[in-house]
């Protein structure tokens, strides 16, 4: 199916495991980015990417980690989770157009227990 | 950096009359992009309207539509003859086109219910 999608959608893990988020898109955009969405914050860029192998941080990238080495996918990785990473985590992505809107994935609702 | 702002955190608006959101953002750049996104209980992100800074024409579909103000820096949403559909988390973003890394940096939602 074309457009982007995240998985797993929801995932309950304990604090100091490691878990990955999957992101896959099928349009070949360039860009591709990482917010989590917590009450009263909005969505908070953690990571972004303007194309394979190119990655950089962006607000709150603590504790996270992410790769590319395809342009239709952009996992991101919790180390150690903690607690205070339980959030929803947004993966987007956008082509190189200056009019082209961020095209969001499901979302994918982590708790840290 | 750039700024988004949105200083209603809720409000609420009766079936079939027009509600304002409000939404204000710092930037140094003249040229750049601001959209609203809905996001229903579903979590789906959904694109309502954009609006491109160089044009003074205010963006308009269907029932919503913006005044964007650029001396101002504010990009308020108008929702008319609103529908019980409507209900949802709207949030204001604001895309550079200088500094790719900080695209769409999204203000803190204004959650808008819709009375019956």
């Amino acid at each position: 199916d074309a457009g982007i999608t995240q998985s797993p959608r929801y995932k309950i893990t304990e604090t100091g495991r490691q878990v990955t988020l999957m992101c896959h898109q099928t349009w070949s955009h360039s860009y591709m980015f990482w917010y989590r969405q917590d009450l009263g914050h909005g969505l908070r860029l953690i990571y972004y990417s303007a194309a394979a192998d190119i990655t950089d941080k962006g607000e709150v990238p603590d504790g996270y980690v992410v790769s590319r080495s395809k342009t239709e996918n952009f996992p991101l990785t919790l180390e150690s989770a903690t607690r205070s990473q339980t959030s929803v985590y947004f993966c987007a992505s956008t082509g190189v157009g200056k009019n082209t809107e961020a095209f969001f994935g499901q979302g994918t609702r982590l708790t840290v227990v | 950096a750039q700024t988004v702002t949105q200083s209603q955190p809720e409000m609420s608006v009766q079936e079939a009359e027009t509600v304002t959101l409000s939404c204000t953002y710092d930037t140094s750049e003249s040229d750049y992009y601001l959209f609203w996104y809905k996001q229903p209980p579903s979590r789906q992100m959904i694109l309502v309207i954009r609006q491109e800074a160089y044009k003074q024409q205010n963006a308009t579909e269907n029932r919503f539509s913006v005044n964007f103000q650029k001396a101002a820096k504010s990009f308020s949403l108008k929702i008319s003859d609103s529908q019980l559909g409507d209900a949802a988390m709207y949030f204001c973003a604001y895309r550079s086109l200088y500094n790719y890394g900080q695209n769409f940096v999204f203000g803190p939602g204004t959650r808008l219910s819709v009375l019956p």
